[in-house]
């Protein structure tokens, strides 16, 4: 049963600390999406990688943020320093680019609370 | 841009019909996409559209009109499981952008 798997489930921290949030595609899968989801903004795009390349990473705050594909079973998005705005959601999603329907496969999701 | 326009929620009983409808502002369209999200879950695909038309999955439906920028989600036979969010999203090349949502709830 391939799914896309995230860690943390959950992740409590401080104003000012790293968070790094993991997330393992489908395998097979060539494109990798970081999303955001919180109650005022919803459904946001942070980033999207194709065949492990940054393709388009328009919706993430760049000073804080950033986002690797060491490998093509690992995805991570790094915060540093947190901020207790970044307290959302934070979904990994993976699919294949032209596939059927352009389904994207979401994972379980990072819930962060930052204090 | 993407601007996307959705109701915010629909309260429907078992056994009902709902029709979610969703407008669309877009610089590029390729087609339009469903979700549906249970409280504290992942959302899940439901439904593409390309073509102007319906497609059909069981007891879900869903519609395009390129030409009024306008697609609708047609869920037939509400049962409990199927309180959920529901989002639609236009699809470009790559990115999904998606609106605000839908909260259905199907009392009994």
């Amino acid at each position: 049963d391939a799914r896309v798997t995230q860690t943390p489930r959950h992740k409590v921290t401080e104003m000012g600390q790293e968070v790094t949030m993991r997330c393992q595609p489908i395998l097979g899968h060539n494109t990798v999406f970081w999303y955001r989801q919180t109650m005022m903004q919803g459904l946001e795009l942070l980033a999207y990688f194709r065949n492990r390349a940054p393709l388009d990473d328009s919706g993430m705050p760049k000073d804080r943020f950033s986002a690797e594909m060491p490998d093509a079973t690992l995805a991570t998005l790094k915060i540093q320093p947190s901020e207790p705005r970044d307290s959302a959601v934070y979904f990994c999603a993976s699919g294949l680019k032209s596939g059927v329907n352009n389904e994207q496969f979401f994972g379980p999701g990072t819930r962060l609370t930052v204090l | 841009g993407q601007s996307l326009e959705q109701p915010s929620e629909v309260t429907a009983v078992e056994g009902a019909i709902v029709q979610i409808n969703c407008t669309y502002q877009t610089s590029g369209f390729y087609g339009l996409s469903w979700y549906q999200q249970h409280d504290g879950g992942a959302p899940t695909f439901l439904s593409y559209n390309a073509l102007d038309g319906l497609e059909e999955t069981g007891r879900f439906s869903s519609f395009l009109s390129r030409s009024d920028s306008y697609g609708y989600l047609l869920l037939q036979e509400l049962q409990m499981k199927d309180s959920a969010s529901y989002f639609c999203a236009v699809f470009n090349d790559y990115k999904l952008s998606f609106g605000a949502g839908t909260t259905v709830t199907v009392r009994a």
